[in-house]
């Protein structure tokens, strides 16, 4: 156990919906990172935020957005939804903002786009 | 820009038998880190190892060692004695000193035959 929490595990949902992904990080975590999981682009960084604040981007697209709240948990809103956005997200926590530190991740929420 | 490979996309290998996963990476900077995660079939991703670009001590950990060649740009896997339960996807990955940009590989899916 990670001690990272993602919620819901899988969501079901059509086109042009909106969803929103949970992540509640390790206790004393302060950094947050999603990534998304898929078969044709493999892991990619989508974003991070430490400590409230946005600190770096990956290929996150203009339809999805995150934000940390102030107990630190983060939500991944993704809009717009299309049938590419099938994916498994998962969400990370580290201490701190530096990349020496290891990240621990969730065990990811599954979404289909019906 | 950071870039890893894994060019092994797939390797089986039989109980017992030693195996190196390689990974090979390129980047601009002089100050990064150098990860390796699990993802076994039941989904999560599992921290391995981080190493700094500053240190080219080699580690072992029970039956996973990881060689890291800056020289080379490589930073291979080898788990000796393989075990069933080793069968999972490795993910290589490169992370900049500051801004969290993590780049993974592609992965490499190990089978371990009984």
């Amino acid at each position: 156990d990670s001690g990272v929490t993602q919620t819901p595990k899988h969501l079901i949902t059509a086109t042009g919906q909106r969803v929103t992904l949970r992540c509640s990080p390790r206790s004393g975590d302060l950094s947050v990172y999603w990534y998304q999981q898929s078969l044709d682009q493999g892991l990619q960084f989508l974003i991070q935020y430490y400590n409230g604040e946005e600190r770096a981007k990956g290929n996150i697209l203009e339809r999805f957005s995150a934000q940390q709240f102030p107990d630190l948990h983060s939500e991944l809103n993704l809009s717009s939804l299309e049938l590419g956005d099938s994916a498994l997200y998962f969400c990370a926590s580290s201490l701190g903002d530096d990349s020496n530190q290891p990240q621990h991740f969730g065990d990811g929420t599954r979404l289909s786009i019906l | 820009a950071q870039k890893v490979t894994q060019a092994q996309t797939e390797i089986s290998v039989v109980e017992k038998e030693d195996v190196t996963l390689d990974c090979v990476y390129e980047t601009r900077d002089t100050t990064y880190y150098l990860f390796w995660y699990k993802q076994p079939p039941s989904g999560e991703l599992v921290f391995l190892i981080r190493r700094n670009s500053f240190d080219e001590q080699n580690e072992i950990s029970g039956r996973y060692s990881w060689n890291f060649q800056k020289s080379t740009s490589s930073f291979n896997f080898t788990i000796t004695a393989s075990q069933v339960v080793d069968s999972a996807v490795y993910f290589c990955a490169l992370s900049e000193a500051r801004g969290q940009n993590f780049v993974f590989g592609p992965g490499t899916r190990l089978s371990v035959l009984p």
